[in-house]
């Protein structure tokens, strides 16, 4: 069946720029990640989404990141006002339950702010 | 205390060998210690995970091995072929209803098996 998606695979932006990096999990998965790989690096946790509560905000870097999600479908990660170090691959994962299901994770997006 | 520490950095190994990657943490707490490949432009994808019940677990050719005094785990690759060159994580997270099994890294090994 389909993997995790994300949308775009590459983004070129400029400083001060806003993006939002679209994340499609497996249909039926009621957990999804978001986290962030940046060059030569581990992957850091941003955020959590499991159904219908509230998502788990802590790993977001400041308040120029935000994230939504539609029921258990479609996640969005927006960033504002885009800095150099938000470069990063951002990296969409997803699992049937959460709790220490098996995370199914996505190619990624490729942001580069210039 | 969140930190889990992987080691080393990068690994050459001849075709045939056998590859060791090292993992330790702080947080008694943790629970569940999975470790994913990532190939280059993919996303990782989860090899094999352990919890502290056991102290080995094996999947054909790759092990994992845990020290729950030690704090620490490691991943031994059997019989490295070139198709195991990819980077490789360690991982662990928390159970619990409280707990959202977020994943903290390790910050990989990047592991080449020369033919």
């Amino acid at each position: 069946g389909a993997g995790v998606s994300q949308s775009p695979s590459n983004k070129v932006t400029e400083k001060g720029k806003d993006v939002e990096l679209r994340c499609d999990p497996i249909s039926g998965h009621t957990a999804l990640y978001w986290y962030r790989q940046r060059l030569g690096q581990g992957l850091e946790f941003l955020i959590y989404f499991q159904g219908n509560s509230a998502p788990d905000k802590s790993g977001l870097p400041s308040d120029r990141f935000s994230a939504e999600r539609t029921g258990e479908s479609v996640s969005t990660l927006t960033i504002q006002r885009t800095q150099q170090e938000d470069s990063a691959v951002y990296l969409c994962a997803s699992s049937l339950n959460g709790v220490q299901e098996t995370q199914y994770f996505g190619p990624g997006t490729r942001l580069l702010v210039l | 205390q969140q930190q889990v520490k992987q080691s080393p950095q990068s690994l050459i190994v001849q075709k045939g060998g056998i590859s060791i990657i090292n993992c330790a943490y702080e947080n008694t707490a943790f629970d569940y210690f999975p470790w994913y490949q990532q190939f280059p432009g993919k996303g990782p994808a989860l090899l094999i995970a352990i919890r502290p019940d056991v102290s080995e677990k094996k999947e054909g050719r790759f092990t994992i091995s845990f020290n729950k005094s030690a704090k620490q785990f490691s991943l031994h690759i059997m019989d490295s072929q070139p198709g195991d060159s990819a980077t490789y994580f360690c991982a662990a997270s928390m159970g619990g209803s409280s707990n959202t099994g977020k994943l903290i890294f390790g910050q990989g090994t990047t592991l080449q098996v020369k033919p």
